[in-house]
């Protein structure tokens, strides 16, 4: 069962549009990712955070920004949303050791039509 | 700098075969390693782990030993069946970073 939250599963909707994706996990983990995961299936990180009020960029550029100000959320926000957002996004969290597996939520499908 | 190198798919066998999904690594530490799958519709699930040289991860009939030697953490299953159609991932953590393999597609026919 999920202890890792993601809303919406699916969002369809205009471009231009501001559009926040929603986790939330309730193991009480400091780490927290999102995810880019493109249709060859390849995940791509383009946020974390280590803890409240931390956040860093990823690997992969993202027109996206996130907030960390309660352990157990953290949102990402698209300001105006692009053909080119059109992805699958996972979100993620750990405990603090890297021997420490990583539990995904199952994921927003988004189309920016 | 580390990486992980994962077997290209897909991968299509028949019910009952022998599996082996290949995975390399280099790194400069001493990371864990872990395998993923991912059914469709869903987010990834992990499947087993191992975090020093040797530990072998085991779980639903797959295996994988981390062999430092090698620098290897090979999947493997005896007898798969339809339901083990997935993508699977292969992951490395350190204290500094996490990467994932490009993911290997599995499907299984009966």
């Amino acid at each position: 069962e999920a202890d890792i939250y993601q809303t919406p599963r699916y969002l369809v909707i205009g471009t231009g549009k501001k559009i926040t994706l929603e986790c939330s996990q309730t193991m009480g983990h400091d780490k927290m990712y999102w995810y880019q995961q493109d249709p060859g299936m390849e995940l791509h990180l383009i946020h974390y955070s280590y803890g409240v009020n931390s956040t860093e960029k990823g690997d992969l550029s993202s027109e996206s920004t996130v907030s960390r100000i309660r352990t157990e959320h953290f949102p990402l926000t698209l300001e105006s949303a692009r053909p080119s957002h059109t992805s699958q996004y996972l979100c993620a969290s750990s405990g603090g050791h890297s021997n420490q597996p990583q539990h995904f939520g199952d994921g927003t499908r988004l189309s920016i039509l | 700098g580390d990486s992980v190198t994962q077997m290209e798919g897909p991968v299509t066998l028949s019910e009952e075969a022998f599996l082996t999904i290949n995975c390399t690594y280099t790194a400069t530490g001493y990371p864990s390693l872990f395998w993923y799958v991912q059914y469709p519709g869903e987010g990834l699930q992990l499947l087993l782990k191992a975090t020093k040289a040797d530990d072998k991860g085991s779980n639903k009939g797959f295996e994988a030993t981390y062999r430092k030697e090698t620098t290897s953490f090979h999947l493997e299953k005896g007898s798969v069946q339809v339901s083990d159609s997935a993508v699977y991932f292969c992951v490395y953590s350190s204290a500094s970073k996490i990467i994932f393999g490009s993911g290997t597609r599995l499907s299984i026919r009966p």
